[in-house]
């Protein structure tokens, strides 16, 4: 299985909504409701965002919100605010042995 | 809280074995996965072990070659590897799977450098 096709970068100015895509297959994203969002900082470590395509973690503002049609989910941020600016990767559950989850390549959201 | 230890620079060829040291929570609950970046590159999924460490899973970039346990006793993961290459070279998390397979809990990473 290949990488989930996520967009290189996403930019919008505070305020604004972003929404960052996340495209599978039927074998992953289509499969499963286990599609989960990452926010990055560089150098720090990954903070879980979205869990089960929809659920945010405590903690997590509601500004973030997770959604999926077919094989594709999505993450949007609503209310962009300097703070966001970060890389954002979607995983998603397999259920296979050799690649129990796979990974986008990430999106380097910019805050104008 | 998770902690990794004992990353560094290693020859191609030559062995390595990172550990993660957990605290905060009942580690023997939880399967528990390591995940690596390489440079310039995004995050990919290398191997997990089940709560009881009865049962594992690798990535087919690392199969035969790293091996993955743990020691619920001591609240410690392991990823011992071997025969490394240049493009193992990345940050490698340990990280905690909540019961949602996804990933709750991450620590600071570690560098792994493979080069002559």
């Amino acid at each position: 299985q290949s990488a989930l096709t996520q967009p290189a970068s996403v930019s919008g100015s505070p305020g604004q909504s972003i929404t960052i895509s996340c495209t599978g297959t039927s074998s992953d994203v289509g499969g499963y409701n286990y599609v989960s969002w990452y926010q990055h900082h560089p150098g720090k470590a990954p903070k879980l965002m979205i869990f089960e395509v929809y659920n945010r973690p405590s903690g997590v503002p509601d500004r973030f919100s997770g959604s999926y049609s077919g094989n594709t989910a999505s993450l949007t941020i609503s209310g962009l605010q300097a703070e966001d600016e970060a890389d954002y990767y979607c995983i998603s559950y397999t259920g296979t042995t050799t690649l129990a989850y796979v990974f986008g390549a990430g999106t380097k959201v910019t805050v104008l | 809280q998770l902690v990794e230890s004992g990353g560094g620079l290693v020859k191609p060829g030559g062995s390595l074995r990172l550990s993660c040291a957990a605290s905060g929570f009942t580690f023997s609950d939880y399967y528990m996965t390591w995940v690596r970046q390489a440079p310039g590159k995004g995050l990919e999924w290398v191997s997990s072990i089940t709560s009881s460490g009865d049962a594992i899973y690798f990535a087919d970039s690392v199969q035969g070659r790293f091996s993955i346990s743990r020691d619920n006793g001591k609240k410690s993961l392991f990823l011992q590897m071997n025969s490394l290459r240049a493009e193992d070279t990345a940050v490698y998390y340990c990280a905690r799977e909540g019961g949602s397979h996804s990933f709750d809990y991450w620590g600071q990473g570690i560098l792994v450098s493979v080069s002559s």
